[in-house]
């Protein structure tokens, strides 16, 4: 069975463009989340997905951020324009049913100069 | 707010040396805990987790982690380190009502020297 794939492993992009990241869950996972981790601190939560719906977005930082899930397959985390504040590494996870067993990716290492 | 809190944010030990990680969270109601550990270069692994029963819970390689529900704790132990658990350590918890989500701890490093 494959898991989370998460691409690219490292961007690296200059404040004010735009970065794109990707995740493909483990197929059959309707619940897929982004969490985010800034420099030392704690793996923060950013949004949760069930299917191609937003479950819970509370997490989502401002409105530089959007999340998308294309029929409830692969999601997309856009930041747009990105900022110093926005380096960190993004995870993303995925279940079947809830979140006591999420399987997660690599993560993206995101570097905003 | 619902948080966790970790105390140690870098732990240094020799191989079979006893570990003991703490892991404190807010809020008296109900909430499932779990360990999570990221080896360098690799994802995020589920170590264990407690929802119910036996406060004592065994995970994988050797760890295990206590729920003390009184002092609203999930401390992770392991009785002998090797050098193959130099990795960083989560804890992360499901609070009740925090709709089907983890939030984690700031995690703590761990360095096992030979």
């Amino acid at each position: 069975e494959a898991g989370v794939t998460q691409f690219p492993s490292h961007s690296v992009i200059e404040k004010g463009q735009t970065v794109t990241l990707r995740c493909d869950p483990i197929s059959g996972h309707d619940n897929l989340y982004w969490y985010r981790r800034v420099m030392g601190k704690e793996i923060k939560f950013l949004l949760h997905f069930v299917k191609e719906s937003k479950q819970d977005e509370s997490g989502m930082p401002n409105n530089r951020f959007l999340a998308e899930r294309t029929g409830g397959t692969y999601s997309t985390l856009k930041v747009q324009p990105a900022e110093l504040e926005d380096s960190g590494v993004y995870f993303c996870a995925s279940s079947r049913d809830r979140a006591e067993k999420l399987f997660f990716g690599s993560g993206t290492q995101l570097s905003v100069l | 707010a619902q948080s966790v809190s970790q105390h140690n944010h870098h732990v240094i030990l020799s191989e079979a040396a006893s570990l003991e990680l703490g892991c404190n969270y807010s809020y008296g109601g109900t909430v499932n805990l779990f360990w999570y550990v990221q080896y360098p270069g690799q994802h995020l692994q589920l170590l264990l987790k407690y929802f119910s029963g036996d406060p004592l819970v065994k995970g994988i390689k050797g760890f295990e982690a206590e729920f003390i529900k009184s002092k609203f704790s999930f401390n992770l132990r392991k009785p002998s380190v090797q050098w193959s658990d130099t990795a960083e350590y989560f804890c992360a918890v499901i609070f009740s009502g925090g709709y089907n989500k983890l939030i984690f701890g700031a995690g703590t490093r761990l360095a096992v020297h030979p």
